[in-house]
């Protein structure tokens, strides 16, 4: 499958704990996207890399999340003293470079924060 | 700030009829706007790409327009079938390359 995937697809954690997601965007997409989705709504932005570089940050986005994307391959978001907010689908998505290049979506990684 | 607004509530069509949903903005039109499909439990898919100087794009039995004067894209399934029941979703792209989404619209097709 040459697809994006992401692990784990579930976690669930008690409140205060540390969580890490793990992305594989499609191999030769420079672009990689974090996204965070509730129940009935659309996909809230929160971070993107183009290779290696985390060029955007939502400024909604707590300092409790963090992304890396250390080669410009994998890329990882860790959640740190998880709250019950928390709790949503997290989406990776990676795409070429090139204004209007459509986003390829992983299958998430639904968390849920006990 | 710019938003994008779709109708919450679900579409219900029968088996064999037009789809059509609506996609709203609003201040500045985008530059494009993209159109994506989302099953329960998956990430977006991809379907279309429509520009601000192009007033429609086909692909098979979908069709969007986009009107600059209305701020204003309608997304058309024909012939639509029960397989097509999905929640489709618009998004438009910031100068900073983020994808701002609408809600989403639920469509179901009743055979």
């Amino acid at each position: 499958d040459t697809g994006v995937s992401q692990n784990p697809r579930h976690k669930i954690t008690k409140r205060g704990q540390n969580v890490t997601f793990r992305c594989d965007p499609i191999s030769e997409h420079n672009r990689l996207y974090w996204y965070r989705q509730t129940l009935g709504q659309g996909p809230e932005f929160l971070t993107y890399f183009q290779n290696e570089a985390q060029l955007e940050k939502s400024r909604l986005l707590s300092d409790r999340f963090s992304a890396e994307r250390p080669k410009g391959s994998f890329s990882t978001l860790e959640i740190q003293r998880t709250e019950q907010g928390d709790s949503a689908m997290y989406l990776c998505a990676s795409s070429l470079v090139g204004q209007g290049s459509e986003q390829f979506f992983g299958p998430g990684t639904r968390l849920t924060v006990l | 700030s710019q938003k994008i607004e779709q109708n919450s509530e679900a579409l219900n069509i029968q088996e064999g009829k037009t789809a059509t949903l609506t996609c709203n903005y609003t201040n500045y039109s985008p530059a494009y706007l993209q159109w994506y499909r989302q099953d329960p439990g998956r990430g977006p898919v991809f379907l279309l790409l429509i520009r601000e100087n192009e007033k429609e794009k086909r692909k098979e039995r979908l069709k969007v327009t986009f009107d600059t004067t209305l701020k204003q894209s309608l997304f058309h399934i024909t012939a639509s079938q029960p397989a097509d029941s999905a929640t489709y979703l618009c998004a438009r792209m910031d100068s900073n390359y983020q994808l701002i989404w609408g809600a989403g619209t639920k469509l179901i097709i009743k055979p």
